[in-house]
C-alpha cells in the first residue's frame, strides 16, 4: 500500500538560511512520482517541484531542490535561502500509475516557520 | 493561463443542512479531483473523474456525499445532510490526465466548510 511519512511536525528556520523537510515513502510499484506542495494559510495547495522515480538527476525549481535517494525511498525538500514568505505547511505526495488510478497521496505535512 | 475557480469560497452551515461546491479546471485538464482536508491533515481523496466518468470513489461517504462531472468540464461536490465531522477545506484539482505519473496536479484555492 502507498504511504508517506513526514516526520516532522513542525520546524523553524532563520531567515536566509537553508532548511530540509524530511519525507520517506513506500511502494512497490517500480514507475511512480513525488511532489511537493506549500499550503500558506489562505489553502491554497501551491505546485513547487516534482520529482519521476526513474529521473536521474535531483530535481530542482528555483530555491527548491529534491534530494531523492530511490534506495532509502527518501525525497526530502531543501529550501535555500529561507524568506519569510516561505513560512507555510508543506506536503510530501506520491503518484502511482500501474493499476491504479493516478492519485496523490498525501503526507501529514511539516509546518515551517521563518523567523526573522 | 487561468488556473483551478472553485466557489463558494466560505460556507458556514448547520448540521443537517446542504451544501454545493462548484469546480471549473484548467482549460483542457480530463482528469478532475475532490480532496477533503481536515485542518492539521493532509488531503484526502474522495473522487476522480476522467472526462465525465467517476475513475474512484472509494473514499467517498456515498450515503451524504455525491458529485458529478456531467459534460467533462466543471464539476459540483454535493453534502446532504451534512454533519460536524464534514468541516475541513474541500480542494478541487485537475491535471491533463492520470495515467502519467508526472503530469501535475494543479489545486484550487479550496472551499472552507464550517458544520455548526
Amino acid at each position: 500500500a502507498q504511504k508517506i511519512t513526514q516526520t516532522q511536525p513542525g520546524m523553524f528556520v532563520q531567515e536566509k538560511e537553508a532548511v530540509t523537510l524530511d519525507c520517506t515513502y513506500d511502494t512497490s510499484d517500480p514507475s511512480y512520482g513525488l511532489f511537493w506542495y506549500k499550503q500558506p494559510s489562505s489553502g491554497e495547495m501551491i505546485f513547487l517541484i516534482y520529482q519521476g522515480s526513474y529521473d536521474q538527476q535531483n530535481a530542482t525549481e528555483g530555491r527548491y531542490s529534491l534530494n531523492f535517494q530511490k534506495a532509502r525511498k527518501s525525497a526530502n525538500l531543501v529550501i535555500s535561502a529561507s524568506q519569510l514568505g516561505d513560512s507555510a505547511m508543506y506536503f510530501c505526495a506520491m503518484r502511482e500509475v500501474s493499476g491504479n488510478t493516478g492519485k496523490l497521496i498525501f503526507g501529514q505535512g511539516t509546518t515551517l516557520q521563518v523567523k526573522p | 493561463e487561468a488556473g483551478v475557480a472553485q466557489s463558494p469560497r466560505y460556507k458556514i452551515i448547520e448540521k443537517r443542512q446542504s451544501v454545493a461546491f462548484w469546480c471549473n479546471p484548467i482549460s483542457g485538464h480530463a482528469t478532475l479531483y475532490w480532496y477533503q482536508q481536515i485542518l492539521g491533515q493532509g488531503p484526502k481523496l474522495l473522487i476522480q473523474f476522467q472526462n465525465n466518468g467517476v475513475v474512484d470513489d472509494s473514499q467517498l461517504p456515498k450515503d451524504r456525499f455525491s458529485a458529478e462531472r456531467l459534460k467533462g468540464v466543471d464539476s459540483t461536490l454535493k453534502i446532504q445532510p451534512a454533519k460536524l465531522e464534514d468541516s475541513a477545506v474541500y480542494l478541487c484539482a485537475s491535471s491533463l490526465e492520470w495515467r502519467s505519473s508526472g503530469n501535475t496536479i494543479y489545486f484550487g484555492e479550496g472551499s472552507w466548510l464550517t458544520v455548526v
